[in-house]
């Protein structure tokens, strides 16, 4: 199966910095979700992009396809972005194919 | 407010209670999903159902028993569960196959503690 590998695994910033989370994955790929779970356990997701460059408000995301990596950039970070940030791939079969996560990245913002 | 609606969002059950989980989602999608996740770890996939049809069992044990009654709801019966299954239990729905603008919708989860 694919896969999929998020760096850095643990962040820590002050209120008001900028910073990028990379996802790389092992195989080509139909569907690529970046994903924010709150302090709740509720999984949000923030960019549907398999290939291209989205901006959301202080976040956006590019994803190279063609070099199996997806960048996303949360700037002028807030406390309520802390919580873990999840890269998660599909390569669409005929049958059987399935979302594959990564293992996140933990994002703490202290005030 | 997410799409899909999970109900209930906390349950305390024994290890000889029987209990449901519950998802909805209004979005036309004909995919749906139950996924487990333990702490500090990522959603691990349990089912799929596509287009009404259970399409994938990740060799769940059989005290889990998934239904879909309609493209709209999913549920997840429970029976003589064990400790190690507390977990927080997400349901998902997508288009099938999921190659559109939004990819995968997640509830917000039920968070499961089995005493």
């Amino acid at each position: 199966g694919i896969q999929v590998e998020q760096s850095p695994p643990d962040l820590i910033l002050q209120e008001g910095a900028n910073s990028t989370l990379r996802c790389n994955f092992s195989d080509s790929v139909n569907n690529l979700q970046w994903f924010h779970q709150n302090p709740w356990g509720q999984l949000i997701n923030l960019f549907y992009i398999p290939s291209g460059t989205k901006q959301n408000g202080r976040l956006s995301a590019t994803t190279v396809a063609t070099e199996r990596y997806s960048l996303l950039y949360i700037s002028s970070s807030q406390t309520t972005d802390s919580g873990v940030y999840f890269c998660a791939v599909e390569r669409i079969k005929t049958s059987g194919s399935r979302l594959t996560f990564g293992e996140g990245t933990q994002l703490t913002v202290n005030p | 407010d997410t799409e899909v609606t999970q109900t209930p969002k906390h349950l305390v059950m024994g290890m000889t209670n029987k209990k449901s989980l519950k998802c909805e989602q209004h979005m036309g999608h004909r995919a749906m999903y139950w996924y487990k996740q333990k702490a500090k770890k990522p959603p691990e996939l349990m089912f799929v159902y596509s287009y009404e049809k259970l399409s994938i069992n990740e060799s769940v044990p059989s005290r889990f028993s998934p239904e879909c009654p309609n493209s709209s709801l999913l549920n997840l019966h429970l029976h003589a569960l064990q400790p190690e299954d507390s977990a927080l239990y997400l349901c998902a729905s997508s288009q099938d196959p999921p190659g559109t603008s939004y990819g995968y919708t997640f509830g917000s989860g039920t968070r499961l503690t089995v005493v």
